[in-house]
C-alpha cells in the first residue's frame, strides 16, 4: 500500500495564515479527509471532500487538491487552532484506507 | 444525536484476548460501513479495518490481519472487534468512526465522522 506524507510540525503567528499539506500517490485518484485532534480528545473532521466543511465548522478552514497534493488553510489562525492534524484517504490499489503521520500546529 | 461509543478496553497479557465493542446511535446504522482506528501512546493514527453496511466485506491493515475480526450485528447497532493473540505494539485507543463517502467531478472521498471517544487497551505482562 502506499503513504500519505506530512510535515511533522508547523508554526503559525496569531491571525495569519497557515497551510497544511498532505502528499501521497493516493491523492492522484481520491480526496482527502482533514481531521483536527487536541490532546486528550477524538479526531474530529474539519474538511472532507473537494473543499467542504462539516456543520460547526469555522469558514476559516479550507481544503485544497492538487495533483498528489492535499492542503488544508485556515486562513486567521486562532489560539484554539493549536491541535494536531491528520489527512486520510483511500488507499489508490488496495481496500485500506491511510492517514497521515500527522502535522503539530502551534499558534504563537 | 448521531453518536459512537466504545467499550471493552482494558489491560490484558501479550498473547490473550479481548473484544471491543462499539454502539451507535442517532443515524441509520445498517446504512454505513465502519471503521476502526488506533492511537498508540505519543503516536499518530493508524487505521486498523472496516466492514461494510451487511457485514460481509471486512479489510484489515497488514498489521493485524490474521489476528483481528471486525463483525457486527445490525439489529443491536453495534461493530465488534475481535482481538486475538495481542501482542505490547497493539497498546493504543482504539476509535471506532461512521464511514461516508462521496464523489465531485469524477473523483470520489472517503472520510470518518463521526468518531467514538475511545477505549485504551493495554497489552502488558
Amino acid at each position: 500500500s502506499s503513504e500519505l506524507t506530512q510535515d511533522p510540525a508547523v508554526s503559525v503567528a496569531l491571525g495569519q495564515t497557515v497551510r497544511i499539506t498532505c502528499q501521497g500517490d493516493s491523492l492522484r485518484k481520491f480526496y482527502a479527509g482533514w481531521y483536527q485532534q487536541k490532546p486528550g480528545q477524538a479526531p474530529v473532521l474539519v474538511i472532507y471532500g473537494k473543499n467542504n466543511r462539516p456543520s460547526g465548522i469555522p469558514d476559516r478552514f479550507s481544503g485544497s487538491n492538487s495533483g498528489n497534493t492535499a492542503s488544508l488553510t485556515i486562513t486567521g489562525a486562532q489560539a484554539e487552532d493549536e491541535a494536531d492534524y491528520y489527512c486520510n484517504s483511500r488507499d489508490r490499489s488496495d481496500n485500506v484506507w491511510l492517514f497521515g503521520g500527522g502535522t503539530k500546529l502551534t499558534v504563537l | 444525536q448521531v453518536q459512537l461509543v466504545e467499550s471493552g478496553g482494558g489491560v490484558v497479557q501479550p498473547g490473550r484476548s479481548l473484544r471491543l465493542s462499539c454502539a451507535a446511535s442517532g443515524f441509520t446504522f445498517s446504512y454505513h460501513f465502519i471503521h476502526w482506528v488506533r492511537q498508540a501512546p505519543g503516536k499518530g493514527l493508524e487505521w486498523v479495518s472496516v466492514i461494510s453496511k451487511d457485514g460481509v466485506n471486512k479489510y484489515y491493515a497488514d498489521s493485524v490481519k490474521g489476528r483481528f475480526t471486525m463483525s457486527r450485528d445490525n439489529s443491536q447497532n453495534t461493530v465488534y472487534l475481535q482481538m486475538n493473540s495481542l501482542r505490547t505494539e497493539d497498546t493504543a485507543v482504539y476509535y471506532c468512526a461512521r464511514d461516508q463517502s462521496s464523489c465531485s467531478g469524477g473523483t470520489c472521498g472517503w472520510w470518518f465522522d463521526p468518531w467514538g471517544q475511545g477505549t485504551l487497551v493495554t497489552v502488558s505482562s
